[in-house]
């Protein structure tokens, strides 16, 4: 079946700082599945950060970007500089056509110390 | 605003006792879902549903059952609730690539 690895956690990183999460996926059932980072703050459910349908393109949002590398099969998040607003957990998922059904990560927590 | 709630958002059940987690949704999406959650794991397909009144299985189907009354409403079953079924339960409804989900319900079977 479809599986997705990514960075265990928890990540801690200073306000200002760099942060990359490692995504690599494995898709039995489709050739280039649909990619997406979903991100889940305290308290709330999950949120679509971002998602790229097609390989080889960039996907970003909120500062956040993403590759997705059918080559290396990933998909690794990377931001320049966190605020401590981005403390947070993230998931890597895949998706088959039009997502209907989701492979998730185990999810990233990130702390990020102001 | 769209919106998926859940309820309770935490419950603690005894073992052999039935569950029931309910999720509303007011996106008037088609498709619903339930995973769940556990340490060490990422989010896994319970049951899932694309027009009111059928349910379809995910991939952890077993000591579940999902209910449909409505567009809106989506509710998960544990007729028999045990030890193994502790963990947090996502709800969501989706749009072509995006899911949205609730808050999560903490469920703990002691």
């Amino acid at each position: 079946g479809d599986s997705v690895t990514q960075t265990e956690g928890p990540v801690t990183v200073s306000e200002s700082e760099s942060l990359i999460i490692n995504c690599t996926y494995s898709a039995t059932s489709i050739a280039y599945p649909n990619l997406f980072w979903y991100v889940r703050y305290p308290g709330e459910g999950l949120q679509l950060l971002l998602k790229v349908i097609t390989a080889g393109q960039k996907g970003s949002s909120r500062g956040f970007e993403a590759t997705y590398n059918k080559e290396t099969t990933s998909f690794h998040l990377q931001k320049a500089s966190v605020q401590e607003s981005d403390s947070a957990v993230y998931y890597c998922a895949l998706g088959e056509g039009a997502g209907n059904k989701l492979t998730f990560g185990i999810g990233t927590r990130v702390l990020v110390r102001p | 605003e769209a919106a998926v709630t859940q309820s309770p958002r935490s419950k603690v059940a005894v073992t052999g006792g039935k569950v029931t987690l309910s999720c509303h949704q007011t996106n008037n999406h088609d498709y619903m879902y339930w995973y769940r959650q556990d340490t060490g794991h990422g989010l896994r397909l319970i049951h899932y549903s694309y027009v009111a009144d059928s349910t379809e299985k995910g991939d952890i189907p077993d000591g579940y059952k999902a209910s449909r009354p409505s567009q809106e409403n989506f509710s998960l079953i544990l007729e028999l609730a045990s030890l193994s079924q502790t963990a947090v339960y996502f709800c969501a409804s989706r749009t072509t690539y995006e899911q949205y989900f609730g808050p999560g319900t903490r469920l703990t079977v002691l």
